[in-house]
């Protein structure tokens, strides 16, 4: 139940295209929705996020679609960019017995721009 | 700000060894998290440390500890490596105040 999953595992977009990686959850009590990015090297660096009481986000080219009752969330990137070439990951958050907040991320999903 | 830091980069270690990775959250922040990437595995939850104390732990064998001092650094240990313990390890970091947590660039670990 504390799993994500996410599809696909890899994807190649042309330049300009529209990029979309799909996320599902089980667990309800999921309270917040991350996305990363993760350029070779480096750690992942958050994206965008959403709550559960909004359907939609958006921030530049990076949109985040909420659908609540199906428990499913994905990641639109519009024009897409060679430099948005990375390793995306979703993740969901609960607030564990512990009183923190804990992080379930999906395995990740491998994106290569091409010109 | 200064992000959150992890050393060493690199880290190549034999069956058995002991393994040490460091981490220094970000100024203020309290909050400290581990977590192993192995590939194709995407990121798997290892340990929180809050205020000096273990306040929650993944599913991982007791050989993988660690530890939070008082400026908020932490340390993770691995005991007895194992081929399998191969992996990028990565520190986060998080307040009170806004809990998302930050990661560092990680530790690339291998065991031979």
């Amino acid at each position: 139940q504390q799993q994500v999953k996410q599809s696909p595992q890899s994807l190649i977009v042309q330049k300009g295209g529209i990029s979309i990686i799909n996320c599902a959850y089980e667990n309800t009590a999921f309270d917040y929705f991350p996305w990363y990015q993760q350029f070779p090297g480096k750690g992942p660096a958050l994206l965008i996020a959403i709550r559960p009481d909004v359907s939609e986000k958006k921030e530049g080219r990076f949109t985040i679609s909420f659908n609540k009752s199906a428990k499913q969330f994905s990641l639109h990137i519009m024009d897409s960019q060679p430099g948005d070439s990375a390793t995306y990951f979703c993740a969901a958050r609960v607030r564990s017995g512990a009183g923190s907040y804990q992080l379930t991320f999906g395995k990740g999903t491998k994106l290569s721009v091409i010109p | 700000e200064a992000g959150v830091t992890q050393s060493p980069t690199h880290l190549i270690k034999t069956r058995g060894q002991q393994a040490t990775l460091r981490c220094s959250p970000i100024s203020g922040h309290t909050s400290v998290y581990w977590y192993q990437q192995a590939l194709g595995l995407g990121l798997q939850f290892l340990l929180w440390y809050d205020e000096g104390e273990e306040r929650n732990r993944g599913n991982f064998p007791p050989r993988f500890s660690g530890r939070q001092f008082p400026n908020y650094s932490s340390e993770l240990n691995v005991n007895a490596l194992e081929l399998e313990d191969s992996a990028l390890y990565l520190c986060a970091s998080s307040s009170q105040v806004t809990d998302t947590q930050y990661f560092g660039p990680g530790t690339r670990l291998t065991v031979l």
